[in-house]
């Protein structure tokens, strides 16, 4: 049980558009998702909060207008990674936590590459 | 708001010794202490946690004490083996179940045969 699904997986796109991920609890409810960036060799950073039917709260420096988040349901939340540039190229990553324990549950991250 | 510090960033042993790597945080209502192992491209794996309540964990290999007064943490890695070998990170989270993890900068782990 607590799998945490992402699609897509990888993502190629030139600069300038923008590129939806879907972030997915497949067997629990989910009334908080988070969203993370991973740059390669470095930590996971915390970008925002996504909580179910209401707006994301987003951590400092994070542009809520560039990313673009939605928790339209208990098992789906989206990043929306708009007028993507190079230095969005990254690996993001959700996670979820179930409302019985502290431990939270990964999705398997897209690697998102901007050209 | 929370901020966990990670030592060492490099870590180098030879198969069957020991591994330990410390974390700190500064958040003294942080409750919660995974680690995570993570390989290359793939998500964290939880490999051990631990909570506020309790000073000491063990699960085989694995283990993890906590100090509240010091606010720190590490994790313990005995008979280390090559498989072993991988990024690690540290994380605390504070309040209530469901908040969001702050993660240490990770320890690259490589053990040598």
């Amino acid at each position: 049980g607590a799998v945490v699904s992402q699609h897509p997986s990888w993502v190629i796109c030139k600069s300038g558009t923008s590129v939806k991920i879907e972030c997915r609890s497949l067997d629990f409810q989910a009334t908080t998702m988070f969203w993370y960036r991973q740059f390669p060799k470095q930590s996971l950073m915390l970008m925002a909060t996504s909580n179910e039917g209401s707006k994301a709260t987003y951590e400092q420096g994070v542009e809520k207008d560039k990313f673009l988040i939605n928790h339209a349901s208990l098992t789906l939340s989206t990043l929306t990674v708009t007028s993507a540039h190079p230095e969005d190229s990254s690996f993001y990553i959700c996670s979820a936590g179930g409302t019985s324990g502290y431990e939270q549950y990964f999705g398997p991250g897209t690697r998102l590459t901007v050209t | 708001g929370e901020n966990v510090e990670q030592h060492p960033s490099t870590l180098s042993v030879q198969e069957g010794d020991s591994a330990v790597i410390k974390c700190t945080y500064s958040d003294s209502a942080s409750n919660y202490f995974p680690w995570y192992k993570q390989e290359l491209g793939k998500r964290p794996q939880l490999i051990i946690d631990i909570r506020s309540n309790v000073g000491e964990k063990k699960d085989q290999r694995i283990a993890v004490t906590l100090n509240k007064t010091a606010k720190h943490f590490s994790l313990h890695i005995t008979e280390t083996q090559p498989e072993d070998s991988a990024v690690y990170f540290c994380a605390a989270s504070s309040k209530q179940a469901g908040t969001a993890l702050i993660f240490g900068k990770g320890t690259t782990l490589s053990v040598s045969s």
